[in-house]
C-alpha cells in the first residue's frame, strides 16, 4: 500500500546552517507531495506541495523537488531560522485514496 | 478567511467516560477528516465526509467511536467509552475536493486517566 517514510529525528542545527529533511515515498500511480509544518502547540500547516513529477514546491525559503525516478521529495533550506523549529511532516494522496504522513521529523535551530 | 475551528482545546476524562469534540471547516469546503495523533507519530485518519456522507471510515474503532455530519458544514467526533490508549490530539481538516490540500484546526488534545 501507499506509505511515506521521513528520515528520523530530532534534527538540531545552528542558525543560518543548511536544511535537509528526507522523505521517500511508496505508491502506485502519480500521487500528490505534501510538506506540512506543525508548530507547538498548533495544528498542521501546509508548508509547499508538488502534484506531478520534478515539480519543485517553494514556500517561505524552503523547497522540495518530486523526484519520481528516485520516489523521494526531500525538503530543503538554505539557511534555517530560530523561528523554523518545529516538526515537519511529508505527506502523498492519490486521486480516490487517503493522505497518508509521515512520522514527522522535530527541528530545533539553536541561535 | 477564517480557518478550521475545534472545540475545546483541551480535555482530561478519565477511562470509560465519554467525550466530544467539535469541528468548523472553512466555509464552502466540502471534504472533512478527522485524525488521531498520538504523541510522536504522525497523523491518522480516522473518518472522511464528502458533504455529510461518509468516505471512508475503515481505521475508525467503531466500537466506542462516532462521528457525524449531519447538515455538511459542522462536525462531531464522540468516543464512548474512553480508554488509556485514546490519548491524543484529534486533528480536524477540512478541503475543498477529497484529495486536495487539506487545511487543519489547531486540534483537541485529549488526557485519558
Amino acid at each position: 500500500g501507499d506509505s511515506v517514510t521521513q528520515m528520523e529525528g530530532p534534527v538540531t542545527l545552528s542558525e543560518e546552517a543548511f536544511l535537509t529533511i528526507n522523505c521517500t515515498y511508496t505508491a502506485t500511480g502519480y500521487p500528490s507531495l505534501f510538506w506540512y509544518v506543525q508548530y507547538p502547540g498548533e495544528g498542521l500547516q501546509l508548508l509547499l506541495k508538488a502534484t506531478k513529477a520534478d515539480d519543485k514546491g517553494s514556500n517561505k525559503g524552503f523547497e522540495a523537488t518530486y523526484r519520481k525516478e528516485t520516489t523521494s521529495f526531500h525538503l530543503e533550506k538554505g539557511s534555517v531560522q530560530v523561528s523554523d523549529s518545529a516538526v515537519y511532516f511529508c505527506a502523498l494522496s492519490r486521486i480516490g485514496n487517503q493522505f497518508y504522513f509521515g512520522t514527522g521529523t522535530s527541528l530545533t535551530v539553536i541561535p | 478567511e477564517a480557518g478550521v475551528a475545534q472545540s475545546p482545546r483541551y480535555k482530561i476524562i478519565e477511562k470509560r467516560q465519554s467525550v466530544a469534540f467539535w469541528c468548523n471547516p472553512i466555509s464552502g469546503h466540502a471534504t472533512l477528516y478527522w485524525y488521531q495523533q498520538i504523541l510522536g507519530q504522525g497523523p491518522k485518519l480516522l473518518i472522511q465526509f464528502q458533504n455529510n456522507g461518509v468516505v471512508d471510515d475503515s481505521q475508525l474503532p467503531k466500537d466506542r467511536f462516532s462521528a457525524e455530519r449531519l447538515k455538511g458544514v459542522d462536525s462531531t467526533l464522540k468516543i464512548q467509552p474512553a480508554k488509556l490508549e485514546d490519548s491524543a490530539v484529534y486533528l480536524c481538516a477540512s478541503s475543498l475536493v477529497t484529495q486536495e490540500t487539506q487545511y487543519f484546526g489547531p486540534g483537541t488534545r485529549l488526557l485519558v486517566l
